[in-house]
């Protein structure tokens, strides 16, 4: 199985940071990669898709980047609205595997 | 708007049998592979099982640490998939999550609670 590690667990950052949380594949997924974000009590929702595609919807604050195996989410504003967990998905290859999660507070 | 709402969760004995349901609507159905996902109270996410479409012959797709405990299936006529899960421990126990394709639409997820 292909093991996602993504850093860091835990973030606290200020409103207006810039904020990066990466995900490292154990093994090449080139570009399939997509970043969720899950608010307490809800279901995840979809941010970035196939590494660097922006979901609709979501604000322009948020970007992917990356391929191979290291990839990174960026929030260029930090916004109070995005506190929440964020998680990483490779969809590669089976089985789809997530990484541990990213809990971002606000400091 | 794509809508996906999963039922048929709550609690089960060990050893127990489940069969989740998960209706959709707002998307053409026929098109789209599908997936189960679960997340254990304070845990991190698990994908679970994934049925093609009929281009692809229904074919399914599960993790290895179900695997022979679950079954997906897909009824296109109702824009509906199930998951049935059997020999249920308390690490089955987890909010059981209906998604679209590559993972990019969730439904709200349905608990499912293995306790004696």
């Amino acid at each position: 199985d292909i093991q996602m590690t993504q850093s860091p667990s835990f973030l606290s950052a200020s409103v207006g940071d810039r904020v990066t949380i990466n995900c490292k594949a154990s093994q090449n997924i080139n570009r399939y990669l997509n970043w969720y974000q899950q608010k307490l009590g809800e279901a995840p929702k979809l941010l970035i898709y196939n590494a660097n595609s922006l979901q609709t919807g979501i604000p322009s604050r948020f970007s992917g980047s990356g391929s191979g195996t290291d990839f990174t989410l960026t929030i260029s504003s930090l916004q109070p609205e995005d506190v929440a967990t964020y998680f990483c998905l490779q969809h590669n290859s089976w089985p789809y595997t997530f990484g541990a999660g990213t809990k971002l507070e606000l400091k | 708007e794509v809508q996906i709402l999963e039922t048929g969760g709550g609690l089960v004995k060990p050893g127990g049998s489940l069969r989740l349901s998960c209706a959709t609507s707002g998307f053409n159905f026929n098109d789209y592979f599908m997936n189960w996902v679960r997340q254990a109270p304070g845990k991190g996410l698990e994908w679970v099982a994934q049925i093609r479409n009929k281009n692809y012959n229904y074919a399914t797709y599960y993790a290895e640490s179900l695997e022979g405990r679950v079954t997906i299936s897909r009824d296109d006529s109702k824009s509906s998939v199930y998951l049935q899960v059997s020999s249920l421990r308390a690490e089955d126990t987890a909010i059981y999550y209906c998604t679209r394709s590559i993972i990019d639409y969730w439904g709200q997820g349905v608990m499912v609670t293995v306790s004696s």
